[in-house]
């Protein structure tokens, strides 16, 4: 079964230090999408950024990159030089075929606090 | 380009009531679907509807249900309240429903307390 597993709760980090936030997943299906979403206390979910299971390159966009370890089936949220403002809750998610339709499984969450 | 939006933002309602909660994607999605968070249980999905249609469906009951509209606002009813429907409902939409890499855009949710 298509599973994302997230196995910090929560992580503490000094402003302007890199984060990795842990991510891995399970699937049996060969094409995947994988995703990170951050939630402020807003509540709204912020596209962070995508890895694809053929990409042969890590996924970067501005501060995040993404550490793609196919064969650990991990795909771990690096953020660098971090900003009090990262503070939030950070999702994985994966897109498979589930039961014949696409669709989209998260992780339970880590809860990032950056103190100044 | 305006994002997703969800009204309204909190609801408060009593148990066996029904509600109805609103999504307008982004303009020119025509993918959208709808989850719920919980606490306890994380992000669980609803469904997904493109085009007017339910592609997908998660494991609610059938007090849950939705429809999308030609200009792809969707809804959500829920039906006779219970306790444990209390979360935030969020409504996302993408602009390609069969690409992998399209990633969905959420709203800011619509907080519902059941009491």
């Amino acid at each position: 079964a298509q599973k994302i597993t997230q196995t910090q709760p929560g992580m503490f980090v000094q402003e302007k230090e890199a984060v990795t936030l842990d991510c891995t997943y399970d699937t049996s299906d060969p094409s995947y999408g994988l995703f990170w979403y951050k939630q402020p206390s807003s509540g709204e979910m912020i596209f962070l950024i995508y890895q694809g299971s053929y990409d042969q390159q890590n996924a970067t966009e501005g501060r995040y990159s993404l550490n793609f370890q196919k064969a650990r089936k991990s795909a771990n949220l690096v953020i660098s030089a971090s900003q009090l403002g990262d503070s939030a809750m950070y999702f994985c998610a994966m897109r498979a075929i589930i039961q014949g339709a696409q669709k989209l499984v998260f992780g339970q969450g880590t809860r990032l606090t950056i103190n100044p | 380009k305006a994002g997703v939006t969800q009204t309204p933002r909190y609801l408060i309602k009593t148990r066996g009531q029904q509600v109805t909660l609103s999504c307008s994607p982004i303009s020119g999605h025509r993918s959208v679907s709808w989850y719920q968070q919980t606490p306890g249980q994380g992000l669980q999905f609803l469904f997904e509807y493109f085009s007017e249609t339910q592609r997908n469906k998660g494991n609610f009951p059938g007090r849950f249900s939705g429809r999308q509209f030609s200009n792809s606002r969707s809804e959500m009813n829920v039906s006779t309240l219970e306790l444990g429907d209390s979360a935030l409902y969020l409504c996302a939409s993408r602009g390609e429903a069969s690409s992998y890499n399209s990633p969905l855009h959420f709203g800011n949710g619509t907080r519902l307390t059941v009491t």
